[in-house]
Order: C-alpha cells, then structure tokens, then sequence
C-alpha cells in the first residue's frame, strides 16, 4: 500500500501535447525523485529535489520536461511536447533527509498515440 | 559508473521449488544494496536492503548476503509459492552528497511461479 499518491493513473495524450502528472510525497519525506519506466522495465531517472529544489536532473529533463515541488502542493512532472518514446510507466518516489531508501508510488502511465 | 546486472528472466518454477536470483554490482563508492519487488500494475516495493558487506538482509522468506569481495547480492528463497510471481529488482545507491538515495536499478527478473 503506497503512501507515495501519483495522479493520474492512466494517461494518454496525441504527439505534441502537453502530459502533466502530480505526485504527493509520503509525509515527512522532503527528498522527490522521478524516474521514468520503459516497456523492458527500465529505470531512467529524471530528476530529484530536496524540498523545492533541484538536486539533480539529466539532460532530457532540461530540454523537454518540466517538474517542480511547491511548498504545500504536490509535486508535478510535464511533459511540454510529448512524443511517442515518452511512453512509459512514469515514477515518483520520495525518501527522509538522511535515508537512502526510497519509497515509490504506483506510477502514471503515460500512453503517447 | 554505477551498474547493476541479475539474472535475465523470465524464470519460472514450479510451487514449492527454490530460486536464486544472482546480482553482480559495480561500483567505486560503498552502497546500501537493495531488492525491490514490483507486481503487475504497482510500484516497486522495498523487498529488504543491507547498509553493510558481509551482512544479510531477509524479509517474508526471502535473503540475500552482502557480498563486498564477490560484488554480488543473490536473492534466494527456498520455496517460492504462486503468490511471489513477481518482477525483481536489484538496486544500490550512492552513500553521500546529491547521490545519498539515488538508486541504480538492475534490469529485474520476472519471476513466474507456476502452482
């Protein structure tokens, strides 16, 4: 039973639009990472902040997506322009300040047509 | 850089038999090892991790020891049941700094026990 809470579950979007999905972080856990699922169960990771702000992130991150952590919102990830290899299961995870364990939620998968 | 490999799957076994996963791993830093389990439709679940070499992790019957001279972290159970099909991750992360919690996962072996 996760405590990490993404949104939506599912969804699916045309070539070129927009894709944004949220993540509320367990409690208490001020450290979000994303990371991007594929079809051979692959993990890439995209980004991770530290309360609001960005630790670190890769370059496909930088130039097509956008990902924030307001204080007192959730935590989102978009897609500006979605392609067809953005297609995958899409998961946030958050740990404490001094763990290294990360806990994941179920995931959004995104279906790029 | 860091990098993790496991057995390829699938592997499928009979209820009642046992299983080895093996996971080799490379990196230059001191990791927390990990086995994440993740079923069909939900996110990876910590399975258990061991901080410290030459110790063992074990949770619901499955273990593994930290292997520091052979790099390796093998995941084994003695008799799997229906209910552990299932895709296994094995992952290590980095020990300090913007690293501290970024983990570095093993391609998973999906496990498919037949009753």
């Amino acid at each position: 039973n996760s405590k990490v809470i993404q949104t939506p579950r599912y969804l699916v979007k045309g070539q070129g639009q927009k894709a944004k999905m949220r993540c509320i972080p367990e409690k208490g856990h001020p450290v979000v990472f994303w990371y991007q699922q594929n079809k051979n169960n692959e993990f890439k990771f995209l980004i991770n902040f530290q309360n609001q702000e960005v630790l670190q992130q890769i370059d496909m991150t930088e130039k097509r997506f956008s990902a924030e952590c307001p204080s007192n919102s959730p935590c989102s990830l978009e897609i500006q322009s979605s392609e067809a290899g953005d297609s995958a299961l899409y998961l946030c995870a958050s740990r404490q300040n001094s763990g290294n364990t990360l806990y994941f939620g179920e995931g959004s998968r995104l279906i790029v047509v | 850089g860091d990098s993790v490999t496991q057995t390829e799957g699938p592997v499928t076994l009979s209820e009642g038999t046992s299983l080895t996963v093996n996971c080799s791993y490379e990196t230059k830093q001191y990791p927390t090892l990990f086995w994440y389990v993740q079923y069909p439709g939900e996110g990876p679940q910590l399975l258990f991790k061991v901080p410290k070499a030459n110790e063992k992790g074990s949770n619901r019957g499955f273990e593994a020891t930290y292997n520091k001279e052979a790099t390796s972290f093998h995941l084994q159970k003695a008799s799997v049941q229906e209910s552990d099909s299932a895709v296994y991750y094995c992952a290590l992360s980095g020990t300090g700094g913007s690293a501290l919690g970024r983990l570095h996962f093993g391609a998973g072996t999906q496990l498919i026990v037949i009753p």
